[in-house]
């Protein structure tokens, strides 16, 4: 079967760096999403890896290790704005997205 | 760009009534649209993939008598949910995909519709 796990829930500082991890099997892979989705609104697109490696963008960075069936989302600078549900998906040989349940980030000051 | 909308963006309807959710992307032609459910504190639901001029696929488990799906033009998708009842309350969201992108796969999506059936 088809699988994408990441942590229910995890809290940090404000000004902090946190690393967001997930992992998958699925049948084929064709790119893997994260995706933030604030409670209540739809998700919006943070970043795409195909190949592995880190791909940086501002405070966020995702890196990719497809032999290993592995990727984490790194926020660093958290702000206050950052709490919000950190959906991870991979795309699968049928170009389907398959979603993970998300992680919860909560932020302290 | 890549701004896709959804209209109504809360519903509330009694019991045994339809509700049209309507799909649009602004920007952009989208020959695949997706829908998905959302429960409180769960994950995206993916409940059918939408063609424009073809029938919908539906996912297994979801019932495609009651949740009509009408891909009628390229930046134009719409689910109805036909004799609602209060489990299909739900945040219902729709995606698309840019289908002028070759090679292109990301998902936009729209702001979604809470839905409560009571």
């Amino acid at each position: 079967g088809q699988n994408i796990d990441q942590p229910t829930e995890m809290t940090a500082t404000e000004g902090a760096i946190v690393q967001i991890n997930c992992t998958y099997q699925t049948s084929g892979f064709n790119g893997l999403f994260w995706y933030q989705q604030h409670a209540g609104e739809a998700p919006t697109f943070l970043s795409y890896n195909v190949l592995d490696g880190l791909e940086e963008k501002g405070r966020f960075s995702s890196f990719l290790s497809r032999s290993k069936g592995y990727s984490y989302l790194l926020l660093k600078e958290l702000q206050m704005k950052d709490s919000a549900s950190y959906l991870c998906a991979v795309m699968d040989s049928n170009y389907q997205l398959i979603w993970g349940a998300g992680t919860k980030l909560i932020i302290k000051p | 760009g890549a701004v896709v909308s959804q209209h109504p963006s809360w519903v509330i309807c009694k019991s045994g009534t339809s509700v049209k959710i309507e799909c649009r992307s602004l920007d952009f032609q989208a020959t695949t649209m997706f829908w998905y459910r959302q429960f409180p504190k769960q994950s995206l639901m993916l409940m059918a993939t939408s063609n424009e001029g073809s029938k919908a696929t539906y996912e297994q488990g979801v019932e495609k008598d009651k949740f009509l799906i009408n891909h009628a033009s390229l930046t134009l998708s719409t689910l109805t949910v036909t004799s609602a009842h209060p489990e299909d309350s739900s945040f219902y969201i729709c995606s698309a995909r840019d289908s002028g992108l070759a090679d292109s796969y990301e998902q936009y999506f729209g702001p979604g519709t809470r839905l409560t059936v009571t």
